[in-house]
């Protein structure tokens, strides 16, 4: 089974319409991100949480919000849609208590979003 | 500039090809280095953390140059299942803030 998934895969939606892309993870970090990428942008942050009470804003959460619901769970929203959101969404999850480099981050397979 | 900067290639060799990709930053204060793997419309992959030592995991070797703020990847004796994008990744001094770069395409032939 995989560490860090996200729910729905795919999604198209309205302008306007409000969605949330869901983020679970069993690896037990402590440190959950949400990135979208765009083609010849590379990745981006959107927001990033380093436990249940921590919300932190990325380089482009304007248009975002999030929620931690759990340690295992992050959640993005978007309040309304619009067509230049439409990117490949991606959860990513660390813990310095790994053992490995502290900034290793692990990818879920990310969400594919179209606002139509 | 660029905080990360990669060529986006692509980068087309043969089977049996050494082949280096080169990355630049810009933030001095950077202490992490990773680079991940990239296939097609799937999530990215750390293929391996870069230490000032230099590197190597099999086939791939990575080397930082610290003076020059440049990173590179060699990968030896390439595989057709090497086709994917190669992401540089640096931390900016700010603890598990990664920033990415755009990545460089490689495609293997037979």
């Amino acid at each position: 089974d995989a560490d860090v998934t996200q729910t729905p895969r795919n999604r198209i939606t309205k302008t306007g319409k409000r969605i949330m892309l869901e983020c679970s993870q069993t690896k037990g970090h402590d440190r959950m991100y949400w990135y979208r990428q765009d083609p010849g942008l590379g990745l981006r942050l959107i927001y990033y949480s380093f436990d249940v009470k921590d919300i932190n804003k990325g380089e482009i959460s304007d248009g975002y919000s999030v929620s931690r619901q759990a340690q295992a769970k992050f959640s993005l929203s978007l309040e309304s849609a619009i067509p230049n959101q439409t990117a490949l969404y991606f959860c990513a999850t660390s813990d310095p208590k790994t053992g490995g480099p502290d900034d290793t981050q692990y990818f879920g397979p990310g969400t594919r979003l179209t606002v139509l | 500039r660029k905080e990360v900067e990669q060529d986006p290639g692509p980068f087309n060799v043969p089977e049996g090809a050494t082949v280096a990709f080169n990355c630049t930053y810009s933030n001095s204060a950077s202490q992490s280095f990773f680079w991940y793997r990239q296939d097609c419309r799937k999530e990215p992959k750390l293929l391996m953390s870069v230490y000032s030592s230099g590197n190597e995991d099999g086939r791939f070797t990575a080397q930082l140059n610290r003076a020059s703020q440049y990173i590179s990847l060699l990968i030896r004796d390439s595989k057709l299942s090497d086709s994917a994008t190669y992401l540089c990744v640096v931390n900016i001094g700010i603890v598990d803030k990664l920033i990415f770069g755009t990545g460089t395409r490689l495609q293997v032939f037979p």
